[in-house]
């Protein structure tokens, strides 16, 4: 069974600037959370979606963050524009209905805003 | 404020030894653990949990026990291998929703 895959793997990009951060969940999960994980830190939740459904986005910063997942499947998180804080590691995870419990989580992209 | 700590931010044993992870969390209303394990460059890996009505659980080599008097949980590694270096995440979930709150993290290394 194929992981969690993320892209890009790795970003720079000068504050102010857009960025956007993909993410194909595993085959059949219907669950998909984005987590910002900074440095020294465990992951926190950005936003768990239930099929296309945002059910949870309350830590979301909406003024400048933003997150879609068309057709309940592949998800795009976005930041516009960056601070210099939003560097970090953001983690894509999914799970089954069924088995919210055991997340797997894709191997992140790490973020860094000069 | 800090729901789920992990107050080690690193621990190092020899290997076959056993390795004790610790975490303590604050909100009452957490019912559920877990155990996550992180290499560099990958994401977190589901390693055990257990419910609030256990005080134990045992998976193999890694034994989670869980006061629930005191808040505290940790992770028994026994006996302890090199391939168990990583950092290792403790989490908890309330009772009602599914969000997980993560500890810091403690660093784990192994020495042969």
């Amino acid at each position: 069974e194929a992981g969690v895959v993320q892209s890009p793997r790795y970003k720079i990009i000068e504050k102010k600037q857009p960025v956007a951060f993909w993410c194909n969940p595993i085959s059949g999960h219907n669950t998909l959370y984005w987590y910002r994980q900074n440095l020294g830190q465990g992951p926190e939740l950005l936003i768990r979606y239930e099929n296309e459904e945002a059910v949870d986005d309350s830590q979301l910063p909406k003024d400048r963050f933003s997150a879609e997942r068309l057709k309940g499947v592949d998800s795009t998180l976005k930041i516009q524009p960056a601070e210099l804080g939003d560097s970090a590691v953001y983690l894509c995870a999914s799970s089954h209905p069924w088995g919210w419990n055991e997340q797997f989580f894709g191997p992140g992209t790490r973020l860094t805003v000069l | 404020d800090q729901q789920v700590k992990q107050n080690s931010p690193s621990l190092s044993v020899q290997e076959g030894r056993i390795s004790i992870l610790n975490c303590d969390y604050t909100n009452s209303m957490f019912d559920y653990f877990l155990w996550y394990k992180k290499y560099p460059a990958e994401g977190p890996t589901f390693l055990i949990s257990i419910s609030s009505i256990k005080d134990k659980n045992e998976d193999g080599r890694f034994t989670v026990f869980l006061n629930k008097s005191a808040k505290h949980l940790s992770l028994h590694i026994v006996p302890s291998q090199p391939g168990d270096s990583a950092v290792y995440f403790c989490a908890a979930k309330e009772t009602s929703g599914s969000r997980l709150t993560f500890g810091e993290g403690t660093q784990l290394t192994v020495n042969p």
